[in-house]
């Protein structure tokens, strides 16, 4: 049973340019997290999707960032007109509903 | 404001000690408390705390939930350097399953 797969695993931006990360959640997980970690802080958590639903997303900074968890497909965090500040790790996670969260290898963005 | 605490922000220790990992947490309507291990990639799981006093057992991991203090301690026996990684604790609350709230980590170094 693969575990949740997230790509790219590195991503390297300049300013002003989109990033697009994907997460593919485990097998018969239909439950999928975004968490941030920034340099020498925890992880913080993003947004909340089930497929077709965003469920919670007060995490998630309220411009030029988007989620989506469609029918079909992986999950994507999109990040519009990058800026220094977004470079981080983002961890995907999935679970069954209401039960612990597994962790992707994340996807480390460096904006220069 | 919901936070989780964790104490020591790091530590160093040779091969064969034991250490113990604090966390507290100040959070309305508390369910769970998860202690994850990250080395330097994905956050991997090792405990869901739910009840209060029940120990749970893996390996040379053990850890347990105190309610009454908001507290729980992740202790590890006959330290190992594979053990050298850094500690996370979450807390997740009844009404916001999936938004865990994670303490800044233990970092844990043990020398041979």
């Amino acid at each position: 049973n693969a575990g949740v797969m997230q790509n790219p695993r590195h991503l390297v931006r300049r300013r002003g340019q989109e990033a697009r990360l994907r997460c593919s959640p485990m097998k018969g997980h239909s439950h999928v997290y975004w968490y941030r970690q920034l340099p020498e802080e925890g992880l913080k958590f993003m947004v909340y999707l089930q497929k077709e639903n965003i469920i919670d997303e007060s995490g998630m900074p309220k411009e030029r960032f988007s989620a989506e968890f469609p029918k079909e497909g992986p999950s994507i965090l999109r990040i519009q007109q990058v800026v220094r500040g977004d470079s981080a790790a983002y961890f995907c996670a999935s679970s069954p509903p209401g039960d612990t969260i597994y962790f992707g290898e994340g996807s480390w963005l460096t904006v220069v | 404001e919901d936070k989780v605490v964790q104490s020591p922000l790091s530590l160093v220790v040779h091969e064969g000690d034991t250490v113990t990992l604090n966390c507290s947490y100040e959070v309305t309507n508390f369910r769970s408390l998860l202690w994850y291990k990250q080395e330097k990639k994905a956050p991997t799981f090792l405990f869901m705390l739910t009840s209060s006093g029940i120990e749970k057992k893996s390996g040379r991991l053990s850890s347990i939930l105190d309610k009454k203090e908001l507290s729980s301690i992740l202790n590890i026996t006959a330290t190992q350097t594979g053990d050298s990684a850094i500690y996370l604790c979450a807390v997740v609350t009844t009404d916001s399953w999936g938004k865990f709230q994670f303490g800044a980590g233990t970092q844990v170094v043990v020398t041979p």
